[in-house]
């Protein structure tokens, strides 16, 4: 089936450091999407994306929908503890009738 | 703020058991899904709904069925649950964006 790469896998920050993470894959999205999933919670909708090339924040938060719509990067500004989580990429596929695909996830840690 | 309900949220139970665990939505959404997801890692889809009478199975095999006779209301059941039944259960719709709900971490023992 179709895939998601997402990197990093986990990371390490100390608080106020600025995170990145991105999200390729082979195939042509219309739609990416972010969402932030803490423990025993269901991930939230951080921020959606839908044209090429598309640039949005949400607080610290900023996304982009890159310009091949193979990929989208989110980063995060002057982290802070409560930003720890899973932060997971979905992107839905030119053609499909609205399922996502996700990518594996990137667990955040942020040392106070 | 996406108004998708899930109960229960945590639910631990024997081998052999049925369960129905419950979601409901408020948005009238049309799509509906089930994810299973072991803790912290990928989510993966077992059922979806496009409307009521809908259903299909997802990209992971499941032993569970899943029933759409209201638009806001998808249950997910499984007749007899084993101990490789334990996962966390999440459920989603979308009018367009998916929204989840807080999920039922299910406990066979």
């Amino acid at each position: 089936g179709q895939q998601l790469n997402q990197s990093p896998q986990s990371m390490f920050i100390q608080e106020g450091e600025d995170v990145s993470m991105n999200c390729t894959s082979s195939s042509i999205f219309n739609t990416w999407l972010w969402y932030k999933q803490e423990p025993g919670e269901g991930p939230v909708l951080l921020i959606a994306l839908y044209k090429a090339g598309e640039l949005t924040s949400n607080g610290r938060l900023t996304a982009q929908f890159g310009i091949t719509r193979k990929d989208s990067f989110l980063n995060i500004s002057a982290s802070i503890p409560s930003d720890v989580g899973i932060y997971f990429c979905a992107g839905q596929l030119v053609r499909s009738q609205g399922n996502l695909i996700f990518g594996k996830g990137t667990k955040l840690s942020v040392k106070p | 703020e996406a108004d998708i309900y899930q109960t229960p949220r945590y639910l631990v139970i024997g081998t052999g058991k049925k369960i129905t665990l419950e979601c409901s939505q408020t948005m009238g959404h049309d799509k509906m899904y089930w994810y299973q997801q072991d803790p912290g890692m990928e989510l993966h889809l077992i059922h979806y709904s496009y409307g009521v009478n809908s259903t299909e199975k997802g990209d992971l095999s499941s032993e569970s069925t899943v029933s759409r006779i209201r638009t806001e209301h998808f249950p997910l059941t499984l007749e007899s649950a084993r101990p490789s039944h334990t996962s966390q259960y999440l459920c989603a719709s979308s009018g367009g964006e998916q929204y989840f709900g807080p999920g039922t971490r299910l406990t066979v023992t």
